[in-house]
Parts: C-alpha cells; structure tokens; sequence
C-alpha cells in the first residue's frame, strides 16, 4: 500500500546550525507533499508544502525540495533557533484523486541553544 | 485558514461507554478528515466524511467502531464506541480548504479510557 518513510525519528542541532530532514514516498502518482510542524500539544501546523511541478520551495529559513525520479523529498531548516523545535511530519497526497494524507512516522527535532 | 473548533478538548472515560467529539468550521467545507495521533506517534486517517454522503473508512477502522456524521459543510462528529484502554489517543479533524489540498487541523481531543 501507500507508504512514506521519514528519516531520522530525532535530530538534536546546535542553534543557528541547519537541519535536514528527508521522506521517501511510494506511489509515483502523489503530487502533492505537505510538511508540518507540530509542538508538544498543539495541533499540526502547515509550514511549507510542495507540489509536483517545481523541484524547489522556499519560505524564509525553510526550504523544500523535491526529486520525482527518485521518490523523496526533504525539508530544510537553516540557522536553526529553539523555537524551531518540535515534531516535524511530512505527507504525500494525490490531488486530483483521494486527497488523503499518508503522514511519514514523524522527526523530533531539538535545537539546542 | 479557517476556525476549526474541536470539543471537548480532553476527557477520561470509563471502558466500555462512548465519546462523541464534535468538529465545527467556521466556513463551508466540502472535505473533512478524522485521525487518531497516539501518543508520540504519527497522524493515521481513520475517515474522510464528505457531506451528504457516507464516510469513507480506512483499513483497520470500522463504522460500529468509529460512527462519523456529516450533517452539514461546517460540522461532523465522530463517536468512539464502546471504548476500551487502547482507545486512549488524541484525535484530530481536518478540512480542506480551498480546492488545493491543503489541510487544516482541529486543536484535538484528547481521550483517556480507564
């Protein structure tokens, strides 16, 4: 079935240092790759998404990109601050199609100052 | 973006009895999702429930267990039933917004079943 991998589970950085974290999704036909950032009880927020169309995404100090040959995408953190800090998820999702979120398990990122 | 309410926030629940958790949007939406986070875990989708139609299950999530109503665009619930320990989780809703895909969440529901 549809999967996405995500990798590393946690990722501890010193403040102002970059952090990468990377998602490899199995169904050639996903177009549409969101990540989200979520802290410790709150609800997942959208930071950067991504679709098929571009190669490369940036807002500010956070980039995305994303290889369609090779089935995988990642997010880019650069000069990292603590507030950076939390469970980062990426997704896959098919749009025209199910429009259902396959999440990747999750990257628990500690920036530390 | 839009308002999404999500009630009540939290409960402790005794096993065996129901909850019944309530998603409002403050626009119309044709898309809603229902997930379940356990704890340090990712989000799995367990229902999409679109209005006027039956909500669509995922594998390993049942309608006996999991009955979702859509009465409306700006408003569904979803109902854990007869709840047991391992139904212990936060569960979110989501809509999208916009045509593009793009998916907002509820603040969630966190259960507890003793």
């Amino acid at each position: 079935g549809e999967n996405v991998e995500q990798h590393p589970s946690t990722l501890s950085v010193q403040e102002g240092d970059s952090a990468v974290i990377k998602c490899t999704y199995s169904d050639s036909a996903s177009n549409y790759f969101p990540w989200y950032k979520q802290e410790l009880g709150k609800r997942p927020q959208l930071i950067i998404d991504i679709r098929s169309n571009v190669g490369e995404k940036k807002d500010q100090r956070i980039a995305v990109t994303l290889n369609k040959t090779a089935k995988h995408f990642s997010l880019h953190i650069t000069e990292t601050q603590p507030e950076d800090s939390a469970v980062y998820f990426c997704a896959a999702s098919k749009n025209p199609g199910t429009y259902k979120y396959i999440f990747g398990t999750g990257t628990r990122l500690k920036v530390l100052a | 973006s839009a308002v999404i309410s999500q009630k009540p926030s939290r409960d402790i629940c005794q096993r065996g009895t129901s909850l019944t958790i309530q998603c409002q949007v403050d626009s119309q939406v044709t898309m809603m999702f229902w997930y379940r986070q356990q704890p340090g875990q990712s989000l799995t989708l367990i229902a999409t429930a679109n209005q006027g139609s039956e909500a669509t299950y995922e594998s390993g999530f049942v309608i006996d267990k999991f009955p979702i109503s859509r009465p409306n665009l700006t408003f569904s619930t979803l109902t854990v039933s007869n709840m047991s320990p391992e139904d212990s989780s936060i569960y979110l809703c989501s809509v999208e917004l916009g045509l593009k895909n793009i998916q907002y969440f509820g603040a969630g529901t966190r259960l507890s079943v003793l």
